[in-house]
Formats: structure tokens, sequence, C-alpha cells
């Protein structure tokens, strides 16, 4: 099925390591976005990508890198994971203003300990 | 800054009942708005997308509004199954597309 795919589905770190999430879409879409979700604090914008090449800062942007080197890739990385970026961690993928909306994958699970 | 409201924060029906759920923001300039459902644990599911120039989406059970003006749209659930449990979040997208999500209705069907 078209959509968007994330890898890892969970993943374990220490606190110091470092590990990169990886986005995948086959809808040919330019904009692509990584979103953690927090109880209580609802979905934030980490960062995103406005097409093959470009990224830009969210909301929350610190402690993570991003890069988007081809157009249906979209890489999050932790350079040295912390408790605090323990979540869940979003990718999503649209065009824009397009009739299709957004489309999220299915996330994956980060414990820092 | 665009915000969005959800109301209400929870809700606990029994099996059958009609529902509405519902979503304000406060900038009306919007190009669309979508509703998504997400499951415990899982990730957004998209249920509907209302262009701007709608007033309303159906698919199945579900049907939603858009008021651009009064700055509000309605998620309406028919005959509501435990199937439907879970929270339903809007969302709407800035001027650079960016969406700004409501804090969702977590929803409760029981049989």
């Amino acid at each position: 099925n078209a959509g968007v795919t994330q890898t890892p589905k969970f993943r374990v770190l220490k606190t110091g390591q470092s590990m990169t999430l990886l986005c995948a879409q086959d809808m040919n879409h330019e904009y692509m976005y990584w979103y953690r979700q927090d109880p209580g604090m609802g979905l934030r914008l980490i960062h995103y990508s406005v097409g093959e090449g470009t990224t830009a800062k969210g909301e929350v942007p610190d402690g993570y890198n991003v890069s988007r080197l081809k157009k249906q890739n979209f890489l999050l990385g932790l350079e040295s994971a912390a408790p605090s970026q323990t979540s869940v961690y979003f990718c999503a993928s649209s065009e824009h203003y397009g009739a299709d909306g957004y489309t999220f994958g299915s996330g994956t699970r980060l414990t820092v300990v | 800054k665009q915000e969005v409201t959800q109301i209400p924060a929870a809700l606990s029906v029994p099996e059958g009942e009609n529902l509405v759920l519902n979503c304000s923001f406060t900038d009306s300039a919007i190009y669309n708005l979508q509703w998504f459902r997400q499951d415990p644990g899982k990730g957004l599911t998209s249920l509907l997308l209302i262009q701007s120039s709608q007033r309303e989406q159906t698919s199945g059970r579900l049907n939603a509004s858009l008021d651009k003006s009064s700055g509000r749209s309605t998620l309406y659930i028919a005959a509501s199954q435990p199937g439907d449990s879970a929270t339903y979040l809007c969302a709407v997208p800035d001027a650079g597309n960016m969406l700004t999500f409501g804090g969702g209705t977590r929803l409760m069907v029981k049989p």
C-alpha cells in the first residue's frame, strides 16, 4: 500500500548514544515532517522539509538533525540521546496544500535510559 | 498564531448513539481541515479532509462539516460502535502548510 513507512518501530538507547530514524514515502510528496508526541503535549513539529535537499526547523528542533538527500526519504538523527528525547516519533508527508492532506507513518517508540 | 481547540476532551457513550465532536480554530484563513483517528499506541489515520471551498465531507458513518467564518468544524459519528473507540484529532495547516493540532477527543464506546 502507498504511504509512509518508518523504521525502526521501537528502540531503546542509552544516554549519549546516537541513532537515525528513517522515513520513506512513495507518494511523490514534496513536503515531509518529523513530529514527536508526548503525553499532555500533543504533537509537536521537530523539523520539516519542503523538497529534496531542503530542511527547516520546527517548534522543537534542539538535539535533532535531519537530512533529505532523496525526495522519498527524510532522516531524523539524534547525535547524543537524552532521556528527554524519550517519545513517540511520527513522520508525515504532504503535497503543498494538496487534495490528499497529510499522511502519517505508524510511529517509532524511542526510550532513552 | 493558529490555536485549535477540541471539545470535549473525553467522551464515553453507549453503543448505538450518534455523537458530535467539536473542533474550533482561531484563524479562519485556512486552506483545509483534516480529521484523524489515533488508536492507543498507534499512528494517525486520516479520516476526512475538507477543503476550504467545501462545507462537508462524508465517509461511511462519518460526516465532517466546516464553517470557516465561525472557525468551527464538527465530526459526526452515526450509530457508534465499540470499534470507534479511539482519540480523534483535528488539524489545520498554517500559511507554510505546517499543521496545528487540537488536543484531541478521547472517545470510548461501551458495548
